[in-house]
């Protein structure tokens, strides 16, 4: 079965860039999305289609992907995208994948 | 407001069963593929299952790890998706969240989520 790889944890100080990755084999030919979770509540999408905003989302909030791994970058990252971030494609039989999450902590 | 509200989680002994439920309000829900996706307790998102549309023959697929326990089901009348979970097992202990698939160019995401139901399975 097909597996989205995600580091556990990813630290950035507040105003600084902070990048989560997300690895999977020939995931460049998929489209990712990644979903936000802060502690008790439900994920919150924030990016779609590898670097598609919702609206709300702020534009601080961008993602890439190509070759084996996709991206989400939060540039001048505040205390409030403290949360857990999660990758997720769509398999080939149609099957929906997600990464294991990533803790993102602002120091 | 788009909403969707799960219930009918709670205790469960092992080798039980139980059905969840998903009410949707604020869109028109029959014209919407509804995904479910559970998360155990400290643990990160896992997908369970989804149904389509009736324009889609109400086509459903599973996570295979599931191996045919749960059943997912709507009732279009009722603007509500069901989640059927049989033979139950401690490790499907989790919040049990209700996702509405949406789509750009063809291309899908999760854009609304209920707030969950916690799912207990234990003796």
């Amino acid at each position: 079965s097909y597996e989205l790889t995600q580091p556990p944890s990813v630290s950035v100080s507040p105003g600084q860039t902070a990048i989560v990755t997300c690895s999977g084999d020939v995931l460049g030919d998929k489209y990712v999305c990644w979903y936000q979770q802060k502690p008790g509540q439900s994920p919150v999408l924030v990016i779609y289609q590898d670097h598609r905003r919702p609206s709300g989302i702020p534009e601080r909030f961008s993602g890439s992907n190509s070759g084996n791994t996709a991206t989400l970058t939060i540039s001048g990252t505040q205390a409030m995208d403290e949360a857990d971030y999660y990758c997720q494609a769509w398999d080939s039989s149609t099957a929906v994948v997600f990464g294991g999450g990533t803790k993102l902590t602002v120091l | 407001e788009v909403q969707l509200v799960e219930s009918g989680g709670g205790l469960v002994q092992p080798g039980g069963s139980l059905r969840l439920s998903c009410a949707a309000s604020g869109f028109t829900f029959s014209g919407s593929t509804f995904h479910w996706v559970r998360q155990a307790p400290g643990k990160g998102l896992e997908w369970v299952g989804r149904i389509r549309t009736r324009a889609d023959s109400y086509a459903t697929a599973y996570d295979v790890s599931l191996k045919g326990r749960f059943t997912i089901s709507r009732d279009d009348s009722k603007n509500t998706a069901y989640l059927q979970m049989n033979s139950l097992k401690t490790e499907d202990t989790a919040v049990y969240y209700c996702t509405r698939r949406n789509y750009h160019d063809g291309i899908g995401y999760y854009d609304y989520w209920g707030q969950g139901t916690l799912v207990t399975v234990s003796s």
